[in-house]
C-alpha cells in the first residue's frame, strides 16, 4: 500500500534549527511536496523536490533520497510565526498526492 | 494570476440535512481539481478528483458526491449529512506541467454536523 511517515509533533527554540523527517512508500514516485498548514487555514506550498539532493529557499531546505524513500524539511533561524503543522506529500504515479498526517512544530521563545 | 474560491467559510448543519459546498478557480482553464477532508489534527483525505467537466473519480465510499458543471466549477454534495462528515473541506487546483502537480488549496470550509 501507499504510506506516508511523518513525527506528530515536534517543538524547537526560536533562533534554533528543526529537521522534520518524511519516509514514504508509494506505487512510483513523481515528486515529493511540502507545504505549511497554520492553525483554521488551508495549505501553502513550500517546497517540491523530485532529484536526489537539497533544495534551499531562504530559511527553509528540503531534502530527498529517493533510494531511501526519505526526505526532510530543514527550517533554520525559527521564528514564532513558523509555529504550524508541515505536511508531506508524494506524488505516485498517477500523479496524484498521498499525504501524511502532518507534524505540528511548536516554537517556543 | 489564479485564484481560488471557496463558500461558504463556515457552516453548521444538523444531521440528515443536505449539504452542497462550491469552489470556483480564476485565471487558468482545464485544471485539475480535488476536493479534501481534514479531521481535527490530521492529515488530508483525498474525496474526489476531476480531470474535466463531468469527469469525476471518487476516492472513498461514503455519502458525498462531486460534480463539475463547468471547466472551474467543482461541487461537493450529500442528501443527508452524517456526524462522522465533520471536518475540514478543502477544494484545490493543480495544472500538470511535465509531471509537476503542484496543487493550491482555496481557504476551505469548516463544516459541523450536529
Amino acid at each position: 500500500g501507499q504510506n506516508i511517515d511523518q513525527p506528530t509533533e515536534m517543538t524547537a527554540t526560536e533562533g534554533a534549527i528543526v529537521q522534520i523527517n518524511c519516509t514514504y512508500q508509494t506505487s512510483g514516485f513523481n515528486g515529493l511536496f511540502w507545504y505549511q498548514q497554520h492553525a483554521g487555514e488551508a495549505p501553502t506550498f513550500l517546497s517540491y523536490n523530485v532529484l536526489d539532493g537539497l533544495e534551499e529557499k531562504g530559511r527553509f531546505s528540503s531534502f530527498l533520497s529517493r533510494s531511501k524513500g526519505y526526505s526532510y524539511l530543514l527550517l533554520k533561524e525559527l521564528q514564532m510565526k513558523d509555529s504550524a503543522s508541515y505536511l508531506c506529500a508524494a506524488m505516485d504515479s498517477n500523479y496524484q498526492l498521498i499525504w501524511g498526517a502532518g507534524t505540528k512544530l511548536i516554537i517556543k521563545p | 494570476s489564479q485564484t481560488i474560491h471557496q463558500w461558504p467559510a463556515t457552516l453548521v448543519q444538523p444531521v440528515g440535512s443536505p449539504l452542497s459546498l462550491e469552489c470556483t478557480v480564476e485565471g487558468t482553464s482545464n485544471p485539475n481539481l480535488y476536493w479534501y477532508r481534514q479531521a481535527a489534527g490530521r492529515g488530508l483525505q483525498l474525496l474526489f478528483y476531476s480531470v474535466g467537466i463531468g469527469q469525476i473519480s471518487s476516492e472513498v465510499p461514503q455519502n458525498l458526491s462531486a460534480s463539475r458543471p463547468q471547466d472551474r466549477q467543482f461541487i461537493l454534495s450529500s442528501k443527508k449529512l452524517l456526524l462522522s462528515d465533520s471536518g475540514f473541506y478543502l477544494c484545490a487546483w493543480s495544472v500538470e506541467a511535465g509531471g509537476y502537480n503542484e496543487q493550491f488549496f482555496g481557504p476551505g470550509t469548516r463544516l459541523t454536523v450536529l
